[in-house]
């Protein structure tokens, strides 16, 4: 079956600019997470979603970033009024619960010029 | 808070050598603890997903054991290969549920 889907793989922006990335999780998936990587960084949780509980906010940078999930399916990350430190690889994940493991999306590329 | 930390930070090894590192957690409220290789360019994948204490997972030259009462878990690489060069990330869930990931060992086989 299908992956985690992400897109679009790149997206190459202004400072200033608002992007919207997406994520498709894997059918089923109850629980998706959004991530980023900066440069030579490691990997920073940013959101949390599980199934119809209220999301776990606490990775989000600053209150330009935002993010939904329309019931158990896809999830949008907007950030808005980018800056050149959003730049960054966004991976999204999901999982069926967290004893189970999770399935990592190819990752969005974000360059804010 | 739960804090999952790893160790080391970075390791190199040659080729043929086998290796271990660490990660560590709260044992209290103990539920699964998950180890994922990571290689640049790449996206996260997952190796074990672990949850009985004495669990003992194996994949390859790749192993894990789990020790919850004490809070850690050894991920274990025999006979490296220059393939096996990543980030290798461990994660535990806290207790909103949420998985939490340590900052990873970095992995570098030289042939």
């Amino acid at each position: 079956g299908a992956g985690v889907s992400q897109s679009p793989s790149n997206k190459v922006t202004e400072k200033g600019k608002d992007v919207e990335l997406r994520c498709d999780p894997i059918s089923g998936h109850t629980a998706l997470y959004w991530y980023r990587q900066r440069l030579g960084q490691g990997l920073e949780f940013l959101i949390y979603f599980q199934g119809n509980s209220a999301p776990d906010k606490s990775g989000l940078p600053s209150d330009r970033f935002s993010a939904e999930r329309t019931g158990e399916s896809v999830s949008t990350l907007t950030i808005q009024r980018t800056q050149q430190e959003d730049s960054a690889v966004y991976l999204c994940a999901s999982s069926l619960g967290t004893s189970r493991e999770q399935f990592f999306g190819p990752g969005t590329r974000l360059t804010v010029l | 808070i739960l804090n999952v930390e790893q160790s080391p930070q970075s390791l190199h090894v040659q080729e043929g050598d086998s290796t271990n590192f660490t990660c560590s957690f709260p044992s209290s409220n103990f539920y699964a603890l998950h180890w994922y290789r990571w290689e640049t360019a790449k996206s996260p994948e997952a190796l074990f997903v672990m949850t009985l204490n004495g669990d003992e997972k194996k994949k390859g030259r790749i192993s894990a054991t789990l020790n919850t009462k004490e809070g850690y878990s050894y991920l274990y690489i025999k006979g490296s290969q220059p393939e096996d060069s990543a980030t290798y990330l461990c994660a535990s869930p806290g207790v909103t549920d949420k998985l939490i990931f340590g900052t990873g060992t970095r992995l570098q086989v030289f042939p």
